[in-house]
C-alpha cells in the first residue's frame, strides 16, 4: 500500500523566515498531490493541489509546492510566514490506477508553529 | 466556505454503549467520507460512499458501520463502544475528483 511520509513533525519559525515542509510517497505511478491546513479551532480545508502540468503550483495565502517525479517529494513552501500561519499542515496524496482515482492517503501532519 | 456539520463536537460515553455520530452537508455532495484521526498520526478512511444507498469500508477496518438514505446524510453508528474507539472522527464530502474534500470540524469521541 501506498505511504505518505511527512518527516517535520514539529516546526518553529519566526515571523518573515522562510518555510518548506517536505512530503514524500511511495506509489510509483500517477499520483494527484494535495496540501491541506488546519487552522487552530477550524476544519481541515484544501491549501493546494497538483494533477499535472506545471510542477509548482500556488496556493491560497502565498503558499506554493513543488512536484519533483523522480524524488516522490511534494514540498510545500513559503517565502515569509506569518503568525497567522500558525496551523497543522497535511500532505495527501491521490494514486491513479488504471485511469481512476483511488482514495486519498494522508500523512501525519506537521505542526508549524510562527513565532510573533 | 464549506457546509458540512458535525454532530456532537465532543462525546464522552461509558463502554458498551450504542453511539451516532452525525454528518450532514447542504452542498449536494454525491461523495461522503468518514476519517478517523488520532494525534499526531495520519487521518485514516473508514468508510466513504459516492451516492445514495453506496457505502464501502475503507482502507482502515473499522467495527463502526454507516448508512446513505439520503444524499446530505451521511450517520456513523458504533453499536457497542469500546476504549479503543477514543478518537477523533472527521466527516468530509466532495464533488469533484476524489481528492478535493470539504471537511467538517471532527467528532472527538472518549470512550471510559
Amino acid at each position: 500500500a501506498q505511504s505518505v511520509s511527512q518527516h517535520n513533525h514539529h516546526v518553529i519559525l519566526s515571523e518573515a523566515a522562510s518555510l518548506e515542509l517536505g512530503c514524500n510517497y511511495s506509489y510509483g505511478g500517477t499520483v494527484n498531490l494535495f496540501w491541506y491546513v488546519q487552522y487552530p479551532g477550524q476544519h481541515l480545508q484544501l491549501l493546494l493541489k497538483y494533477f499535472s502540468g506545471d510542477p509548482l503550483v500556488k496556493g491560497i495565502k502565498g503558499f506554493e509546492a513543488e512536484f519533483i517525479k523522480s524524488k516522490f517529494s511534494f514540498n510545500l513552501r513559503k517565502p515569509s510566514v506569518q503568525w497567522s500561519d500558525t496551523a497543522e499542515y497535511f500532505c495527501a496524496v491521490n494514486p491513479i490506477s488504471s485511469g481512476s482515482a483511488r482514495q486519498l492517503t494522508f500523512g501525519s501532519g506537521t505542526q508549524l508553529t510562527v513565532l510573533p | 466556505e464549506a457546509d458540512i456539520y458535525q454532530t456532537p463536537r465532543y462525546l464522552v460515553i461509558g463502554t458498551g454503549k450504542k453511539i451516532t455520530l452525525e454528518c450532514s452537508q447542504t452542498m449536494g455532495h454525491d461523495k461522503m467520507y468518514w476519517y478517523q484521526q488520532d494525534p499526531g498520526m495520519e487521518l485514516h478512511l473508514i468508510h466513504y460512499s459516492y451516492g445514495v444507498n453506496s457505502t464501502e469500508k475503507g482502507d482502515l477496518s473499522s467495527e463502526s458501520t454507516v448508512s446513505r438514505i439520503r444524499t446530505e446524510h451521511f450517520p456513523l453508528t458504533l453499536e457497542s463502544a469500546r476504549p479503543s474507539h477514543t478518537s477523533q472522527y472527521l466527516c468530509a464530502s466532495s464533488d469533484r475528483g476524489v481528492g478535493e474534500l470539504f471537511f467538517g470540524e471532527g467528532s472527538r469521541l472518549t470512550v471510559l
